[in-house]
């Protein structure tokens, strides 16, 4: 079956520290990869998405996801956490193809607390 | 920038009542979804619609749902008779063109059921 896997639910750094969040998928063929962040009461804001090409994306806020084939993994990845970036953060994914509709399938989400 | 909008962002109903959550998409966007979150859960697909009708429903979407685009601009959600777990946040969604576009999500729409 189709899945996303977000292995950490709870994350907790340092301002300032390096954050990575982990996202593995298992699909038939490379699906489009998409980061979600939803602050307390927010909706979800795009941060990045992977379709084709670099592997390497660049996003808003000063977010970074690599995409690795042979890992079936899309982690998100920053320098340095900011207190603002507490948040929580999905993962999601959309077939290839055309035949979805639209059908995001999101992980269960990863909770980052940022410490002072 | 354009954003996606719901109302309301609260409603808290009775057990077996009708409730109708609406959205109003981004002006140019042609597709639309709705998804729920359940509290602790992960966020879930729900529907997608495009030129007025279903494009796609998961198995949640039961005859107890129904979306309507009722003019040109609002997007609904109705839940016929609301049971208790149908709590969650709602949130509606929508993209330019073609499903495989970007989607731009709404703040939500949080619904207790009593």
């Amino acid at each position: 079956a189709q899945s996303v896997t977000q292995p950490d639910i709870h994350i907790t750094v340092s301002e300032g520290a390096s954050l990575e969040l982990r996202c593995n998928y298992s699909y038939g063929a490379t699906p489009y990869l998409f980061w979600y962040v939803q602050s307390p009461g927010q909706g979800l804001q795009l941060l990045l998405k992977y379709f084709s090409g670099d592997t390497l994306v660049q996003g808003i806020k000063g977010f970074e996801a690599e995409f690795k084939r042979s890992q079936s993994s899309f982690n998100l990845r920053k320098p340095s956490v900011h207190w603002s970036d507490a948040a929580e953060y999905f993962c999601a994914v959309l077939p290839a193809g055309g035949t979805s509709y639209g059908k995001l399938t999101f992980g269960q989400g990863t909770i980052l607390t940022v410490h002072p | 920038e354009p954003e996606v909008t719901q109302t309301p962002s609260h409603q808290v109903t009775q057990m077996g009542q009708e409730v109708i959550l609406r959205c109003v998409p981004i002006s140019n966007h042609l597709y639309f979804y709705w998804y729920r979150q359940i509290l602790g859960q992960k966020v879930e697909f729900l529907v997608s619609f495009y030129n007025n009708e279903i494009s796609e429903k998961s198995e949640i979407f039961d005859d107890q749902f129904s979306v309507e685009r009722p003019d040109g601009s609002n997007f609904t959600l109705k839940i016929r008779s609301t049971k208790l777990e149908d709590s969650a946040m709602y949130f509606c969604a929508s993209s330019v063109s073609g499903a495989q576009e970007t989607q731009y999500f709404g703040p939500g729409t949080r619904l207790l059921v009593l």
